[in-house]
């Protein structure tokens, strides 16, 4: 189907507040990643999924970081009680598990943390 | 670890003019894949051109090309004919074929182009 969508598009925290952040990847497209990209920065690896599998976790930065893929389709990215040092742009991305690849990104998610 | 490393944080080009962004990368994979994306300040991220490591030719798209240096892990991306809508962020990124799935990326080169 369409690109990759994310929601909401800006989302403006107070410290200490819980968020969740969501992805649609692009329909069949087995592999999703998140990425968290600093002002001024490239994206940084958090999580990789492979269907509802989270194969790598490796990038969260603490264990208030929480990521999961359910049914293998839409994920979210769950941050409990947010830091100022959360407040980055979220990334989703997918690609196909053959084949292409090439990650295709959603138009992130920008967090402020207030 | 692999790293990527821009070394031009800003760069700016002449309208129809060519520019190249430079890009480096540490790996001591011997196959994998490198990519070029472009993120406008709509932060939209865009495939621009692909390289596989295995791929002795240069890849092209259109205005855009790249001088794939395996031996000295250099990625260079060379934009002809500049357009103003080429302004934006872009990222060079390494990916592994056979060890995880993660892109990385530098820090990116932000392109002006003058009217």
């Amino acid at each position: 189907g369409a690109g990759v969508s994310q929601s909401p598009r800006y989302k403006v925290a107070k410290r200490g507040q819980d968020v969740a952040l969501r992805c649609d990847p692009i329909s069949g497209h087995v592999s999703l990643f998140w990425y968290q990209q600093a002002l001024g920065q490239g994206p940084e690896f958090l999580t990789y999924f492979q269907n509802e599998a989270q194969l790598d976790k490796s990038g969260l930065p603490s264990d208030r970081f929480f990521a999961e893929r359910p049914e293998g389709s839409v994920s979210t990215l769950k941050i409990q009680r947010t830091q100022q040092e959360d407040s980055a742009v979220y990334l989703c991305a997918s690609h196909p598990l053959e084949g292409d690849k090439t990650q295709y990104f959603g138009p992130g998610t920008r967090l402020l943390v207030l | 670890a692999q790293t990527v490393t821009q070394s031009q944080p800003e760069m700016s080009v002449q309208e129809a003019e060519t520019v190249t962004l430079s890009c480096t990368y540490d790996t001591s994979e011997s196959d994998y894949y490198l990519f070029w994306y472009k993120q406008p300040p709509s932060r939209q991220m865009i495939l621009v051109i692909r390289q596989e490591a295995y791929k002795q030719q240069n890849a092209t798209e259109n205005r855009f090309s790249v001088n794939f240096q395996k031996a000295a892990k250099s990625f260079s991306l060379k934009i002809s004919d500049s357009q103003l809508g080429d302004a934006a962020m872009y990222f060079c990124a390494y990916r592994a074929t056979n060890t995880g799935n993660q892109f990385y990326f530098g820090t990116g080169t932000s392109l002006t182009v003058i009217p």
